[in-house]
């Protein structure tokens, strides 16, 4: 989705180390999202924000961190608490928060441990 | 945690060919059914998104239905053609949740047309 940039493509973490993928939008969207893929699995929710200072754990926040300074940006960091951090990162957003509207997707970050 | 599930898993038809599949969801507290299509080395792209019982939504050659009382939607497309392999997901909301947006997704249909 041309409105929603994730970077970087790829990124590699060693052990013990934090790392931050970016998520900028510029669609004027309310509500920002990440999911994360495994092999085999449906996307599940990592954290999500419905304004801009505040957001709400998903159903698997461990090991994760974000931040929502910004309408347009919305970082995560996945932090050396994380055990099994491998695996492909989407951002998300929706115009507001309600389920009737539906999501925009960026590209994707995947995450590799060295 | 929730749990949607979609059949089948993955799906090989011929070009021309129609097809369908399942997404099956809990049939008490629903809010909103979601469907998404993802194209390889694309990011994922909403078809529909689906709120009543009854529910019947087209977009050219794809269209899908819903019931929430017996928890299931099904996706159709008519014609298949070599374009319209993907992944197809499906996403729940359940409105006994506290929190608005917050999609539970399928492991997805991995749909693969043959020329």
């Amino acid at each position: 989705d041309g409105g929603i940039t994730q970077s970087p493509k790829y990124l590699f973490r060693k052990e013990g180390q934090n790392v931050t993928l970016s998520c900028e939008q510029n669609l004027n969207h309310d509500a920002m999202y990440w999911y994360r893929q495994d092999p085999g699995q449906g996307l599940r929710l990592i954290y999500y924000s419905q304004i801009v200072n505040d957001f709400q754990k998903g159903d698997i926040a461990e090991g994760y961190s974000v931040s929502r300074e910004k309408k347009e940006s919305f970082p995560l960091t996945v932090t050396s608490a994380q055990k099994n951090p491998t695996a492909f990162y989407l951002c998300a957003t929706s115009e507001t928060g309600y389920s009737n509207q539906p999501q925009h997707f960026g590209d994707g970050t995947r995450l590799s441990i060295l | 945690i929730l749990n949607v599930e979609q059949s089948p898993q993955s799906l090989h038809v011929q070009e021309g060919d129609s097809t369908n599949f399942t997404c099956s969801f809990p049939s008490s507290n629903f809010y909103a059914l979601h469907w998404y299509r993802w194209e390889t080395a694309k990011s994922p792209e909403a078809l529909f998104v689906m709120t009543l019982n009854g529910d019947e939504k087209k977009k050219g050659r794809i269209s899908a239905t819903l019931n929430t009382k017996e928890g299931y939607s099904y996706l159709y497309i008519k014609g298949s053609q070599p374009e319209d392999s993907a992944t197809y997901l499906c996403a729940f909301l359940n409105a006994g949740g506290t929190s608005y947006g917050k999609l539970t997704f399928g492991q997805g249909t991995i749909l693969t047309v043959h020329p």
